[in-house]
């Protein structure tokens, strides 16, 4: 079967650094997705891995390594706007999005 | 960027009718739409996949006859939950599929049933 992991919860300081993983096993690989959700509202898009390695984008970075089926989320001098889910999606072989169940992300001042 | 809106963004009905969300690609055509649903605390779970032209196709458990989409063109879809109970109350989300891997999200939509 087809399956995203990353962790339920996870919280940080304020101005800080915070990493989160998601492994992933399905059928076919087209690329990888994060999105910030914010309680009450959609999904926006943050980044999209397709090929292994480091993507930075301002305070956010995302990698993506296909032989471990592993990504990760960094966020970097966190604000406390960025307090809000974190998903995890990876496009398979149909190009359908896989989601993972999401991380909640808690800044503490 | 590609901008989906959906309307309405909230919506308040009574227990047995029906409700219509409508889903727009604004400023590109979309051959492909997704509606999510999400319960309070949970992710987005996929209900169905709406090809223009064509019929939806539904994820396992979702009941195609309670949930009628139709995408009768390339920037509009729309999602009906007829006879509508209070369990049916949650978030829905359509998002539309510019390229493969490209999908952009509407804003949501709200649905609370008394």
């Amino acid at each position: 079967g087809q399956n995203i992991d990353q962790p339920t919860e996870m919280t940080a300081t304020e101005g800080a650094i915070v990493q989160i993983n998601c492994t992933y096993q399905t059928s076919g690989f087209n690329g990888l997705f994060w999105y910030q959700q914010h309680a009450g509202e959609a999904p926006t898009f943050l980044s999209y891995n397709v090929l292994d390695g480091l993507e930075e984008k301002g305070r956010f970075s995302s990698f993506l390594s296909r032989s471990k089926g592993y990504s990760y989320l960094l966020l970097k001098e966190l604000q406390m706007k960025d307090s809000a889910s974190y998903l995890c999606a990876v496009s398979d072989s149909n190009y359908q999005l896989i989601w993972g169940a999401g991380t909640k992300l808690i800044i503490k001042p | 960027g590609a901008v989906v809106s959906q309307h309405p963004s909230w919506v308040i009905c009574k227990s047995g009718t029906s409700v219509k969300i409508e889903c727009r690609s604004l400023d590109f055509q979309a051959t492909t739409m997704f509606w999510y649903r999400q319960f309070p605390k949970q992710s987005l779970m996929l209900m169905a996949t709406s090809n223009e032209g064509s019929k939806a196709t539904y994820e396992q458990g979702v009941e195609k006859d309670k949930f009628l989409i139709n995408h009768a063109s390339l920037t509009l879809s729309t999602l009906t939950v007829t006879s509508a109970h209070p369990e049916d109350s949650s978030f829905y989300i359509c998002s539309a599929r510019v390229r493969e891997v490209e999908q952009y999200f509407g804003p949501g939509t709200r649905l609370t049933v008394l």
